[in-house]
């Protein structure tokens, strides 16, 4: 079975401060996908982005990076120089491929309440 | 392009009536999923449609609910009858054909059983 977990219920940090959410991730599949989605207050979820099991590569897009280490199962997300503005729920998921070449449903953690005060 | 859309936004039903919700995936989308989240809980997988097929309803908690994609375009998933423990917001989200492309996700609807 897959699980993902994000220890961090809530952070608090002041604008402009460096911030990492945490994501571990469990399963059994060799070929697998991580994923982080953002839920402001407006309620909808809003993808960020998609990692293969196979590309460890880190990513950079602005000021978000994302630090993929299968050795420690972790997909952890930091954002940079943080604003109001990235307040919000951010989501960690899991899906397995299934053999239609496809994604299966997602294994979403429990979610980080980020809050960003000015 | 016009994203995944879902109604009702809100609905709010007595215990043991029935309620639909509709889902509207991006066109040309043929992966259509479903998810849940109970107040406090996370988000839970209900069922993924590939047009109209079912490929995967793992997710479904009882026989209460019942998911339809006819014509693999918009889907529709019924509650009956509703339980209060059917409280929650029941997401929608589409990908591409073939993937893993990333899922896009409907704005939800809050589903109040009283």
């Amino acid at each position: 079975a897959q699980k993902v977990t994000q220890a961090q219920t809530e952070i608090s940090v002041v604008e402009k401060e460096d911030v990492t959410l945490d994501c571990v991730y469990e399963t059994r599949d060799t070929t697998y996908y991580l994923f982080w989605y953002k839920q402001p207050p407006s309620g909808e979820l809003v993808f960020l982005i998609r990692r293969n099991s196979f590309d460890e590569q880190n990513e950079i897009s602005g000021r978000y990076s994302w630090n993929f280490q299968k050795s420690t199962s972790s997909f952890n997300f930091t954002i940079t120089a943080s604003q109001v503005v990235d307040s919000a729920v951010y989501f960690c998921a899991l899906s397995e491929a299934w053999s239609g070449g496809g994604a299966d449903g997602l294994t979403f953690g429990k979610g980080t309440h980020l809050i960003i005060q000015p | 392009e016009a994203g995944v859309t879902q109604f009702p936004s809100h609905s709010v039903i007595e215990k043991g009536q029935t309620v639909t919700l509709r889902c509207d995936p991006i066109s040309g989308h043929d992966n259509l999923y479903w998810y849940r989240r109970v107040m406090g809980k996370e988000i839970k997988f209900l069922l993924h449609f590939v047009k109209e097929s079912k490929q995967d309803e793992s997710g479904m908690p009882n026989n209460r609910f019942l998911a339809e994609r006819t014509g693999g375009t918009y889907s529709t998933l019924k509650v009956q009858p509703a339980e209060l423990e059917d409280s929650g917001v029941y997401f929608c989200a589409s990908s591409q054909e073939g993937g893993p492309y990333e899922q896009y996700f409907g704005p939800g609807t809050r589903l109040t059983v009283t």
